[in-house]
């Protein structure tokens, strides 16, 4: 199964605002509002940053929104920060009988 | 707190064996699947495949059946990953992290490094 569509870099200058987009088919974005995305900085361990589409954990600051459309989910960041440059992975659930997750293929952010 | 710990890095040579840890603490271990997710050097995040402590149900990706073992022990509340003839091509970083379907990967351990090399 292949993996979902990220764009591999995004970038855009403080204060201002990007979306990564994230594009699979109706067997896991589109069939599931089970989409999550991750933050990872070099060198550290992945962290939550939206689960089911839209939702927040605890902590995560609300310049980070998430959506989706058909079969394609994006993470919105307003008001860009440095510590906002990561690399940024999306995730969906799949109806596949043995493959439970899918990952996107990463998106480099760099803020300018 | 919810926490997953996991063993210390490895340097192994092609062919030896491997078993790497995850230990949850902070929440009924039994009661959430923990997957396990590899990072090849600079390159994106691969699921490899899932554990149900509660019963052992276990998953695994195409990409990763019959390459590696997933177990788990609910007494000591650890979730493993092993292999069973280690190749240079194993060499990454692996993750294990708390999953549920709706909540996603909500807790990471700090990751393993895995050196495979002769």
């Amino acid at each position: 199964q292949s993996a979902l569509t990220q764009p591999a870099s995004v970038s855009g200058s403080p204060g201002q605002s990007i979306t990564i987009s994230c594009t699979g088919t109706s067997s896991d974005v589109g069939g599931y509002n089970s989409v999550s995305w991750y933050q990872q900085h070099p060198g550290k361990a992945p962290k939550l940053m939206i689960y089911d589409v839209s939702n927040r954990p605890s902590g995560v600051s609300n310049r980070f929104s998430g959506s989706k459309s058909g079969n394609t989910a994006s993470l919105t960041i307003s008001g860009l920060q440095a510590e906002d440059e990561a690399d940024y992975y999306c995730s969906s659930y799949t109806a596949s009988s043995t493959l439970d997750v899918l990952f996107g293929g990463g998106t480099k952010l760099t803020v300018l | 707190e919810v926490q997953l710990v996991q063993s210390g890095a490895e340097v192994k040579k092609p062919g030896e064996s491997l078993k790497i840890s995850c230990k949850g603490s902070g929440y009924s271990f039994n009661s959430y699947w923990i997957g396990w997710v590899r990072q090849l050097p600079g390159k994106g995040l691969e699921w490899m495949g899932i554990i149900y402590p509660g019963d052992s149900d276990t998953r695994y990706s195409p990409s990763f059946q019959g390459q590696v073992t997933i177990s788990a022990d609910k007494s000591i509340s650890t979730a493993y990953l092993q292999w069973s003839s280690l190749k240079a091509s194993d060499t990454a970083m692996y993750y294990c992290a708390r999953y549920r379907i709706t909540t996603g990967l909500d807790y990471w351990g700090q990751g393993t490094l895995v050196t495979v090399s002769s």
